[in-house]
């Protein structure tokens, strides 16, 4: 039973880039969050997504912005990348009732 | 906005001693959600509590979520070299899955 697979699992890229990241989520799971992870810092929360629709947001601008397939999969895309970009982006899955989520091993991306 | 405190930021101890770190939120919860966070890796998820005054125990880790639903606590009695990690508290304020972390608190275990 595959867990939540993301890719890639590093990343460079350069101010002003744009840049894609993938999330597979665990089997039986359909919603799907991000999550932005600074070092030494607690995840903080992107957005999450469910039927395929942006269901909640956190404070994070529009440079961000994300989708759901029909099979549950998910993309986050930055646009204009900073160098404060640069963290580790985690995805999470769960499902509707469920106690907890599943993270990714996360997509580590640095902006130079 | 929501804010979730964590403390202390990082403790140290020696193997066979507790640790307990403390969670507390701006705003009434309906649920809190604890993970660990091993060096290099990711989030892994321990333990949902929602019950006001609620108590659970998993081996030698107990949580409780406060009377308030606002503050929650992890007690690791007796640590080992294997409960080395980052420790997060997550708080849900409407049940939506948006979770709103806490800084972590960072556990050194000395053998």
């Amino acid at each position: 039973d595959a867990g939540v697979t993301q890719s890639p699992t590093h990343l460079i890229k350069t101010r002003g880039q744009q840049v894609t990241l993938r999330c597979s989520p665990k089997s039986g799971h359909d919603t799907v969050s991000w999550y932005q992870q600074a070092l030494g810092q607690g995840p903080q929360f992107i957005f999450q997504y469910y039927e395929e629709e942006e269901r909640q947001r956190g404070n994070f601008p529009d440079r961000f912005s994300g989708h759901q397939f029909p099979n549950y999969s998910s993309e986050l895309n930055v646009n204009a990348l900073l160098l404060g970009d640069s963290a580790l982006y985690l995805c999470a899955s769960s499902f509707p009732g469920a106690h907890g989520y599943t993270f990714g091993s996360g997509t580590r991306l640095t902006v130079v | 906005g929501q804010q979730v405190m964590q403390i202390p930021q990082y403790q140290h101890v020696q193997e066979g001693e507790d640790f307990t770190t403390y969670c507390n939120s701006s705003t009434t919860l309906s649920n809190i959600q604890w993970y660990k966070q091993r060096p290099g890796g990711h989030p892994v998820f321990l333990i949902q509590l929602v019950k006001s005054g609620e108590v659970k125990k998993q081996k030698r880790l107990t949580f409780q979520f406060g009377e308030a639903k606002k503050n929650s606590s992890l007690h690791i009695t007796a640590t080992q070299t294997t409960d080395v990690g980052t420790y997060f508290c997550a708080g849900d304020s409407s049940n939506t899955g948006k979770l709103i972390f806490g800084q972590g608190t960072t556990l050194q275990v000395k053998p």
